[in-house]
């Protein structure tokens, strides 16, 4: 079945840093990724995606690159902030069916991050 | 504030017994998607409807079942519960269906401890 690896962390860095999180993906046909976030006490917000191979999801400084030959879509951000401080989903959406009528996500682990001024 | 809203926040409850989490979708959006996030299982699809209908599926307990009404909100019954129930329950919403990227809006969760 469908499957999403990312290094679970925690990951610690101090403000300014250079973030990456890794995400690697199982899954039969051609998934759309998603990373979301999960700040303190929310539920999850999208925070970027990407359709198809070699699409670049960018959003708020964060961006992902839709690796098909690697399977891949590794998370990153040039300079983190003390508010970047969250919870990271790395996400598949692929079809339930051979119709392609329904589609459901499938999430990895979650990666803890905590940026310390 | 994604405009998803669910009730109850936190539910405490002991074992064996019977609960319900209520979800109100985004207006406009006519799909809701249940989800369990748990320390050991992470975050888990449970089940989806499509304006009232079930549509999809996941890795969902017979205990547990869910449906969604006329108005568009949706509730999920949680039945002879067990320790292992605790976890964080979120709903989603989403406007679109059939489409593998379609952004699902979540909500802020009903945290459940059964104790």
């Amino acid at each position: 079945g469908d499957s999403v690896t990312q290094m679970e962390g925690p990951v610690t860095l101090s403000e300014e840093a250079f973030l990456t999180i890794n995400c690697t993906y199982t899954a039969t046909g051609y998934p759309s990724l998603f990373w979301y976030v999960q700040y303190p006490g929310e539920g999850l917000q999208l925070l970027l995606k990407a359709t198809k191979a070699d699409d670049k999801g960018s959003n708020k400084g964060f961006e992902a690159t839709y690796r098909k030959e690697t399977t891949s879509f590794h998370l990153e951000k040039g300079s983190v902030q003390v508010s970047d401080s969250a919870v990271y989903f790395c996400a598949l959406s692929a079809a339930l069916d051979s119709g392609g009528s329904n589609y459901k996500l499938t999430f990895g682990k979650g990666t803890l991050l905590t940026v310390n001024p | 504030d994604s405009g998803v809203t669910q009730t109850p926040k936190h539910l405490i409850t002991a074992t064996g017994q019977r609960v319900t989490l209520r979800c109100s979708p985004r207006s406009g959006d006519l799909s809701v998607y249940w989800y369990q996030q748990s320390l050991d299982q992470g975050l888990q699809f449970l089940i989806q409807y499509y304006n009232g209908e079930e549509r999809a599926k996941g890795n969902i307990l017979e205990r547990f079942s869910a449906q969604q009404f006329p108005d568009l909100h949706s509730e999920l019954n949680l039945s002879s519960l067990e320790l292992g129930d605790s976890a964080l329950y979120f709903c989603a919403s989403s406007v679109v269906v059939g489409s593998s990227y379609n952004e699902q809006f979540f909500g802020p969760g009903t945290r459940l401890t059964v104790l």
